[in-house]
């Protein structure tokens, strides 16, 4: 069995804030990594892929990646309200992706 | 573009009915992947499809349920008989050329009595 593994949550931050949320993996074959986004009662809807070591930035949104430690994570900077959601992290092993439980964000004014 | 579409949006039934899900990827895409999301389990992967061959069923719970996808632009889950258990929500996803970068239908709430 393929783990992915995020905190649940809830994770509560202030406005402007930068929010962490992190994922490991059990598979050290893994080749490619996401982090889907989901709101309340929506679709799940990817917002960010890294598929090599480092960091990644797309806008206010940068993943994070390292292999050796089998860890994922997504830092959201200037988190605002909108940011409220459930973030699941997903790792594709051969040949699907195998999705976390998720970890619920809120953001408060 | 329209996005994956699925229909019904929401599905309430009895135990002992049958329920059929219905999907439209994504034009052009060739992958085809149905989910079931519940509180307890989260997101699970049931079946894939791979233009129009299923790939991976290893997700399927059970005989009770079964998938078809007769062409690019179609594909159905049956669950029959149903239970109180298959209460979820339903995803269908598609992607283009691999099982990535996946793009989720809005989903079918079911509910069974």
């Amino acid at each position: 069995q393929k783990e992915v593994e995020q905190n649940s949550g809830p994770l509560s931050v202030p406005e402007g804030a930068i929010a962490s949320l992190n994922c490991t993996y059990s598979d050290r074959g893994s080749q490619s990594f996401f982090w889907y986004r989901q709101y309340s009662g929506k679709s799940p809807e990817l917002i960010m892929f890294i598929y090599s070591n480092g960091d990644k930035e797309d806008g206010r949104f940068t993943a994070q990646l390292n292999k050796a430690s089998q860890y994922v994570s997504l830092l959201i900077r200037d988190s605002q309200p909108s940011d409220s959601a459930t973030y699941l992290c997903a790792v594709s092993t051969l040949g699907r992706l195998y999705f976390g439980r998720g970890t619920q964000l809120t953001v408060w004014p | 573009d329209a996005g994956v579409i699925q229909s019904p949006r929401h599905e309430v039934t009895e135990m002992g009915q049958e329920v059929t899900l219905r999907c439209k990827p994504i034009s052009g895409h060739d992958y085809l992947f149905w989910y079931r999301q519940t509180m307890m389990r989260g997101l699970e992967l049931l079946i894939y499809f791979n233009n129009n061959v299923p790939i991976d069923d290893s997700g399927m719970p059970e005989d009770r349920f079964s998938a078809k996808m007769p062409n690019a632009s179609f594909s159905t889950l049956k669950i029959q008989p149903s239970e109180p258990r298959d209460s979820a929500v339903y995803f269908c996803a598609s992607s283009l050329g691999g099982v990535e970068t996946q793009y989720f239908g809005p989903g079918t709430r079911l509910l069974v009595l």
